[in-house]
C-alpha cells in the first residue's frame, strides 16, 4: 500500500466548476500537511498548507481528519489556469522527516 | 529573488559518465534534499541535509552521492551513469525538516 494515495484522475470540469480531491496517508505519526501544485514539466509549488482546523485560501478549502487519516482540497468557482496536477503531501512520522509525495491528481479545467 | 537555483537544466550522458547537478539556495535553509521524479512513480527522496557538513540517504540513493560544505550549495553526483537514471531531478530547501519545501525549476537528464 502506498504511503500517500491519490485518485490520479484526470479529472475534466468546466469553467465555474466546484471540484474536489481526496487523499488517504498511511502513516498516523505524520505531522504536516500539505497540497502541491504541478504544472507540466516544472517544479511543484506550494499550494497551502492544511491544518486540522481547516483553512482556506482564495477559492480553495483544505481539510485534515486525523482519525480517518484524510485530506481534501475544495475548488470553487475552476479556472483554466487551475488546469495541473495536484500533490497530496505528509510530512514527518519517519526517522528523517521526509516528505511523502501522493503521485498526484490531474485537474484539466475547460471552457 | 532567486530561491533554488539548480543547473545545469538539461543534460545528455553516456551510459558509464560522470557529473554532478549543482543546486543553491539563498534563503538561509538548514534543510535541502534532492528527489527525482518518473512516470507513473511521484517524487522520491535521494538524499538529503538537515545542515552544513551533515547529509544522509533517502528512499533511492543508489548511484548517487552527496556533500553539503555550506548552507548554501548541495550538489547531486552520479558515480557512473545508468540508463535507469533517466529522470527529472528536483532539488528542494526548506527551513525544517517537516515545513514545506521550495523547488528547484529541476534537471532534466537523460542517460543514453
Amino acid at each position: 500500500r502506498k504511503e500517500v494515495e491519490q485518485d490520479p484522475g484526470p479529472f475534466n470540469v468546466p469553467e465555474g466548476a466546484t471540484v474536489a480531491f481526496n487523499c488517504t496517508y498511511s502513516n498516523s505519526a505524520s505531522q504536516s500537511f500539505f497540497w502541491y501544485r504541478q504544472d507540466c514539466r516544472k517544479e511543484p509549488k506550494l499550494l497551502m498548507s492544511v491544518y486540522s482546523s481547516g483553512n482556506e485560501d482564495g477559492r480553495f478549502t483544505a481539510q485534515l481528519n486525523r482519525a480517518s487519516q484524510y485530506i481534501s482540497l475544495l475548488i470553487r468557482d475552476s479556472k483554466l489556469s487551475d488546469s495541473a496536477t495536484y500533490l497530496c503531501v505528509t510530512a514527518g512520522g519517519t526517522s528523517y522527516g521526509k516528505l511523502t509525495f501522493g503521485q498526484g491528481t490531474i485537474l484539466t479545467v475547460h471552457p | 529573488n532567486a530561491g533554488v537555483t539548480q543547473t545545469p537544466k538539461f543534460q545528455v550522458l553516456k551510459t558509464g559518465q560522470s557529473m554532478t547537478l549543482q543546486c543553491a539556495q539563498d534563503m538561509n535553509h538548514e534543510y535541502m534534499s534532492w528527489y527525482r521524479q518518473d512516470p507513473g512513480m511521484g517524487l522520491r527522496l535521494i538524499h538529503y541535509s538537515v545542515g552544513a557538513g551533515i547529509t544522509d540517504q533517502g528512499e533511492v540513493p543508489n548511484g548517487y552521492n552527496v556533500s553539503r560544505s555550506t548552507t548554501e550549495d548541495f550538489p547531486l553526483r552520479l558515480l557512473s551513469a545508468a540508463p535507469s537514471q533517466t529522470s527529472v531531478y528536483f532539488c528542494a530547501s526548506s527551513p525544517r525538516q517537516t515545513g514545506p519545501q521550495h523547488f528547484g525549476d529541476g534537471t532534466r537528464l537523460s542517460i543514453l
